[in-house]
């Protein structure tokens, strides 16, 4: 069936390098993407979002790709802090039958990121 | 700004008992979901609602219902619990051309 997953469940970084976490997608048709980061003990916390008319898109610190090809996503964090340690999710937005921007996000299992000082 | 307030934050259950899961949002947001968090399994979609009056299953909708009567408000309720519904439980809210959902803080429930 369709899903959202994660190339790799572990990764583990020195403190200052890049991380880069990937994720597949099935769904050719989704056109809306989320990364969020989700400490121990709290709820997903959004970090940004890619719609399918991108293949890049820059906040502070990270970067999501989107390669539509090849249906892959990809957040990478520059210069990875100990407090980045979290698990991150992508989540694929497959709308309502509602309609209208507003929809279900269909999740991935995470990445957990672990940063070693 | 409270956001998303979930209660309680921890619950024990017996087999068989019924309970209500609060979910409150002070942002005006139309869209609100339920989600449950197992180990290894990511996050599941248990139902959720595009407006007061309007709601629908999401994923795994069995065991549980919903209702919407007010914008804020989306209360989740087990009417019987079983152990396979030990879980944490996310609430959910978004609005405007994103779907940026912000979560609540969950619910940790365990059903002995």
């Amino acid at each position: 069936g369709e899903s959202v997953g994660l190339h790799l469940p572990t990764l583990s970084v020195q403190e200052g390098d890049n991380s880069i976490i990937n994720c597949a997608y099935s769904n050719s048709a989704s056109d809306y993407f989320i990364w969020y980061k989700q400490e121990s003990g709290k709820g997903p916390q959004f970090i940004i979002d890619i719609r399918s008319n991108m293949d890049k898109r820059q906040g502070q610190r990270v970067t999501v790709l989107l390669n539509k090809t090849v249906k892959h996503l990809s957040l990478q964090i520059a210069a990875t802090q100990p407090g980045d340690s979290a698990v991150y999710f992508c989540a694929e937005n497959r709308g309502s039958r509602y309609g209208g921007s507003q929809g279900n996000l269909i999740f991935g299992k995470g990445t957990k990121l672990s940063v070693k000082p | 700004n409270a956001g998303v307030t979930q209660t309680p934050k921890f619950q024990v259950l017996k087999t068989g008992q019924s309970m209500t899961l609060q979910c409150a949002q002070d942002m005006n947001h139309e869209y609100m979901s339920w989600y449950r968090q197992d180990p290894g399994m990511g996050l599941r979609l248990i139902h959720y609602s595009v407006g007061a009056g309007i709601t629908d299953q999401g994923e795994v909708p069995n065991g549980y219902n919903v209702s919407r009567s007010t914008t804020e408000d989306f209360p989740l309720r087990l009417l019987s619990a079983a152990p396979s519904q030990t879980s944490v439980y996310f609430c959910a809210s978004s609005s405007g051309r994103r779907n940026i959902q912000y979560f609540g803080a969950g619910t940790r429930l365990s059903v002995l």
